[in-house]
């Protein structure tokens, strides 16, 4: 059963410390992308990368955050520094084309 | 304005009887995908169901359906003979082809699945 998987699951850090979150998208998926969930702001897109390319990242603080895929079979986003109002849950999905999106775990990021 | 809307915040069923969670969705795209996820308390989101603008039929996945209403842009979910491990949050999501295929998620609906 292929899942999106994601790591770390938990990570706690302090304000000013750098944070990468992974993400193994499922074999063969094409589409990946990164969302941030709040209570606030519900769920958001902040990048989207189509065979590797960035399509669009314009949800993305461009100050602190990057996104990447260096190969197919991992993608990153990296906040630096990090922040207390980035605290919130990541997550990564993955698909092949545009009627699919499967989301990974999700990874909870607290910054003190 | 919003593109996405769900108005309930939280709804109550009672196990075994059906219930209906509201989406409405504003977009001025002829072709567009509409979408049904859940996420229990333990995170993970879990596709439902999906529904292209030009599909004729209303979609189905087992318990779950979709009915579409175009002209009212209104795609509510029904989950028929609830069960206890359908409590869970429920969001509501919008595809629009004139952009990069990105999903617009609402706000969400608690479902509470009473004995």
């Amino acid at each position: 059963d292929a899942r999106v998987t994601q790591t770390p699951r938990d990570k706690v850090t302090e304000m000013g410390q750098e944070v990468t979150m992974r993400c193994q998208p499922i074999l063969g998926h094409n589409t990946v992308f990164w969302y941030r969930q709040t209570m606030m702001q519900g769920l958001e897109l902040l990048a989207y990368f189509r065979n590797r390319a960035p399509l669009d990242d314009s949800g993305m603080p461009k100050d602190r955050f990057s996104a990447e895929m260096p190969d197919a079979t991992l993608a990153t986003l990296k906040i630096q520094p990090s922040e207390p109002r980035d605290s919130a849950v990541y997550f990564c999905a993955s698909g092949r084309g545009i009627n699919e999106q499967f989301f990974g775990p999700g990874t909870r990021l607290t910054v003190l | 304005a919003q593109k996405i809307t769900q108005t309930q915040p939280g709804m109550f069923v009672q196990e075994k009887e059906a219930v209906t969670l509201d989406c409405t969705y504003d977009t001025s795209d002829q072709s567009y995908g509409l979408f049904w996820y859940k996420q229990p308390s333990s995170g993970e989101m879990i596709f439902l169901i999906y529904q292209g603008s030009y599909d004729e039929q209303n979609a189905t996945e087992g318990r779950y359906s979709l009915n579409f209403q175009k002209a009212r842009k209104s795609a509510n979910l029904v989950i028929s003979a609830s069960q206890l491990g359908d409590s869970a949050m429920y969001f509501c999501a919008m595809r629009e082809n004139s952009g990069y295929s990105t999903l617009t998620f609402g706000k969400g609906t608690m479902l509470l699945v009473s004995p």
